[in-house]
């Protein structure tokens, strides 16, 4: 039973680049959470989806910054024209979440380790 | 005030000594309480929940003072395999159901050394 997948491991741009990030969740969840991780930080909330929709993206900055979970593949964080402060590890996490009143147990891929030049 | 707030460290202790980590929430309402364990560059992983009972788990205690706004975190007996940095996280949560946020401190960093 995979747990959370998460390419590419590592990622390296050039400012003004795009960066594409994908997550697989564990078998059976369809909920999933991407966190940033800033070098000496802790991890912080970006956005939460279900197929097809976007729950919660107050964490995601305004600008450049956009994520999808389709129907069929993976989940995208996707960053336009990066720049050197979007070098960070992030992290994706899925649960199976069945009720609405409940935390379900997040469990997280390894993280994408993205480095702008 | 952050929201959550850890015993900066690092922490450097031999084996077998007894270890506590302290944490501090900001948000009265924060309605789920967790440890975390990070291995260098590696992800987050469940170490435990924390109830408002306490609850031990092997060499690991952990407790919450809901009054107080603290969680802390008791290794006992530690060992090499404890070094990582321990993360304390909170569910804030709200009347709307998003109780899937989690907000993580900082994180201690361990290191048992032999």
């Amino acid at each position: 039973n995979a747990g959370v997948m998460q390419n590419p491991r590592h990622l390296v741009r050039r400012r003004g680049q795009e960066a594409r990030l994908r997550c697989s969740p564990m078998k059976g969840h369809s909920h999933v959470y991407w966190y940033r991780q800033l070098p000496e930080e802790g991890l912080k909330f970006m956005v939460y989806l279900q197929k097809e929709n976007i729950i919660d993206e107050s964490g995601m900055p305004k600008e450049r910054f956009s994520a999808e979970f389709p129907k069929e593949g993976p989940s995208i964080l996707r960053i336009q024209q990066v720049v050197r402060g979007d070098s960070a590890a992030y992290f994706c996490a899925s649960s199976s979440r069945t009720s609405s009143s409940t935390t379900d147990t997040q469990y997280f891929g390894p993280g994408t380790r993205l480095t702008v030049l | 005030r952050k929201e959550v707030e850890q015993d900066p460290g690092p922490f450097n202790v031999p084996e077998g000594a007894t270890v506590a980590f302290n944490c501090t929430y900001s948000n009265s309402a924060s309605q789920s309480f967790f440890w975390y364990r990070q291995d260098c560059r590696k992800e987050p992983k469940l170490l435990m929940s924390v109830y408002s009972s306490g609850n031990e788990d092997g060499r690991f205690t952990a407790q919450l003072n809901r009054a107080s706004q603290y969680i802390s975190l008791l290794i006992r007996d530690s060992k090499l395999s404890d070094s990582a940095t321990y993360l304390c996280v909170v569910n804030i949560g709200s009347s709307g159901g998003s109780n899937y946020k989690l907000t993580f401190g900082k994180g201690t960093l361990l290191t048992v050394n032999p």
